[in-house]
C-alpha cells in the first residue's frame, strides 16, 4: 500500500528566503506526482504536476522535483512570500489501476512579514 | 475558465439524517472523484466515476453511496449521518481515467453533522 511522507510538518521562515519541503513515497511504481496549496478549510489548488517520466517542473517561483526510483520529490519555493503561508499537500497516482491519490499530510507553512 | 462546482458549499445535518453533496466537472471532463478530509487530516479517497459507471472504491463507508449522471455530474448520496462524518468532501474531475493531466479539485462542500 502506497504512504506519503512529507517532511517537515510544519515550518515558519522569514520572508524572502528560499524553501524546500519535501515529499517521499514508498512504492516508485507512479503515474504522477502532484503538489498542491491549501489554504485555511478551503479547497485544493494544484501547483505542479510531475509525469513518471519527467525530472521536474517549474512554475514562476515554484520548482518540483522528482527522483522516482529514490521515491522521492521536492518543491522549492524561491523568495518565499506572506502570500505563500498554507499547507502544501504532495500526492501520488500510483500504477496498478488504482484511481486515487494518496495524499502526505502536508507541510504547514508560515512566512513572516 | 470553468472549474469543478461542489454544491453546497456549507451543510448541517442532524445525526441520522441524510445528505446529498453534488459535483459538476470542467466541461468534457468524464471522470470524477470523491475525497474526504477530515479535520486535520489528509485527503482520503472515497470513490471515482469514469463515463457514469464506477471506477474504483477506497475508503467509502457501506453507508455512502454515489453516482454519475448522463451530464456527468455525480452525487453523493450520505445516509444514516454520525458524528465522524463531519468533514470536507471535495471532488475532483478529470479526462479520462489516470491521465497524464492530474486533477483538478472543486472548492469542497463542508458537512457539519451535529
Amino acid at each position: 500500500k502506497q504512504e506519503v511522507t512529507q517532511i517537515p510538518a510544519a515550518l515558519s521562515v522569514p520572508e524572502g528566503e528560499n524553501l524546500v519541503l519535501n515529499c517521499s513515497f514508498t512504492d516508485s511504481a507512479i503515474y504522477n506526482l502532484q503538489w498542491f496549496r491549501q489554504d485555511p478549510g478551503k479547497g485544493l489548488t494544484s501547483l505542479l504536476l510531475i509525469q513518471s517520466s519527467q525530472r521536474e517542473q517549474t512554475s514562476g517561483r515554484l520548482n518540483a522535483s522528482l527522483d522516482k526510483s529514490s521515491g522521492r520529490s521536492t518543491l522549492y519555493i524561491a523568495a518565499s512570500q506572506p502570500g505563500d503561508s498554507a499547507t502544501y499537500l504532495c500526492a501520488v497516482l500510483s500504477g496498478g489501476g488504482a484511481d486515487g491519490l494518496t495524499f502526505g499530510k502536508g507541510t504547514h507553512l508560515i512566512i513572516q512579514p | 475558465a470553468a472549474g469543478v462546482i461542489q454544491s453546497p458549499r456549507h451543510l448541517i445535518k442532524e445525526k441520522r439524517e441524510t445528505a446529498t453533496l453534488k459535483c459538476y466537472p470542467i466541461p468534457r471532463h468524464d471522470t470524477v472523484y470523491w475525497y474526504q478530509q477530515g479535520p486535520g487530516q489528509d485527503p482520503q479517497f472515497l470513490i471515482s466515476f469514469y463515463e457514469k459507471m464506477q471506477s474504483d472504491k477506497g475508503s467509502i463507508p457501506d453507508r455512502f453511496s454515489a453516482q454519475q449522471f448522463s451530464d456527468y455530474h455525480s452525487e453523493l448520496n450520505m445516509s444514516s449521518l454520525e458524528l465522524g462524518d463531519s468533514a470536507l468532501y471535495f471532488c475532483a474531475s478529470s479526462l479520462g481515467l489516470r491521465q497524464s493531466y492530474g486533477y483538478t479539485f472543486g472548492s469542497g462542500t463542508r458537512l457539519t453533522v451535529v
